[in-house]
């Protein structure tokens, strides 16, 4: 099974802040990762797939990048509304696979 | 829009079996594959299964094999979940998703959720 580890576990910015999230596959995905954002009580919600396209209706300030084993999401400029836990997804390997999940909290 | 309506918790003794709904609407619902997704409390995500709605082909995580049946009913554009022997460790909140475009492995919609409480 394809394991993905991302990090950090929380984190803790502020209206503003850049916030970079990162994804670490155990095996190369290429480029087939997404990204996926859930609030308390919600289902997710597609943010970035194909690692890098922006889902409809995302804001530009999400956005994706990297290849192979090594993936970030970058939050430009955080928003009260983004406080969430973030999740990657790969689908290169079967079964497929989610990582633990990172939560950023707002200050 | 495209929607995707689950049915409401249930709550279920070890042993038993559960069945979900997951019903479908605007758009072709043989057209895309439709996913099982799991989340226990407080915990991440995990794949159950899916269907291809249009021949009824399933494919299950391993971990579900033999108590997992993932079923289509194309006239409602409803599928349904049913997880058997269920133990306290099957407690979670069972998501139906779509995939975003047809070929495509990526989830979007979702449905709302529907919790599944296993309790003697």
């Amino acid at each position: 099974e394809n394991v993905l580890t991302q990090s950090p576990a929380t984190l803790s910015l502020s209206p503003g802040e850049r916030a970079t999230l990162s994804c670490r596959a155990s095996q190369s995905v290429r480029s087939y990762l997404a990204w996926y954002q859930q609030k308390p009580g919600q289902a997710p919600r597609l943010l970035i797939y194909d690692a890098s396209k922006r889902a409809i209706g995302i804001p530009a300030r999400f956005s994706g990048s990297g290849s192979g084993t090594d993936f970030t999401l970058t939050i430009s400029s955080l928003e009260p509304e983004d406080s969430a836990i973030y999740y990657c997804q790969q689908c290169s390997d079967w079964p497929l696979t989610f990582g633990g999940g990172t939560k950023v909290e707002i200050k | 829009q495209v929607q995707l309506v689950q049915s409401g918790a249930e709550v279920k003794k070890p042993g038993a079996s559960v069945k979900v709904s997951c019903k479908t609407s605007g758009y072709t619902f043989t057209g895309y594959y439709i996913y099982w997704v799991r989340q226990a409390p407080g915990q991440g995500l995990e794949w159950v299964g899916r269907i291809n709605p249009n021949s009824g082909d399933t494919y299950y995580a391993q971990s579900f094999q033999g108590r997992l049946t993932v079923t289509r009913d194309t006239s409602i554009s409803t599928v349904y979940m049913e997880l058997s022997s269920l133990t306290s460790d099957d407690t979670s909140v069972y998501f139906c998703a779509r995939v975003r475009a047809s070929g495509e492995t990526w989830f979007d919609p979702w449905g709302q959720g529907t919790l599944v409480t296993v309790s003697s």
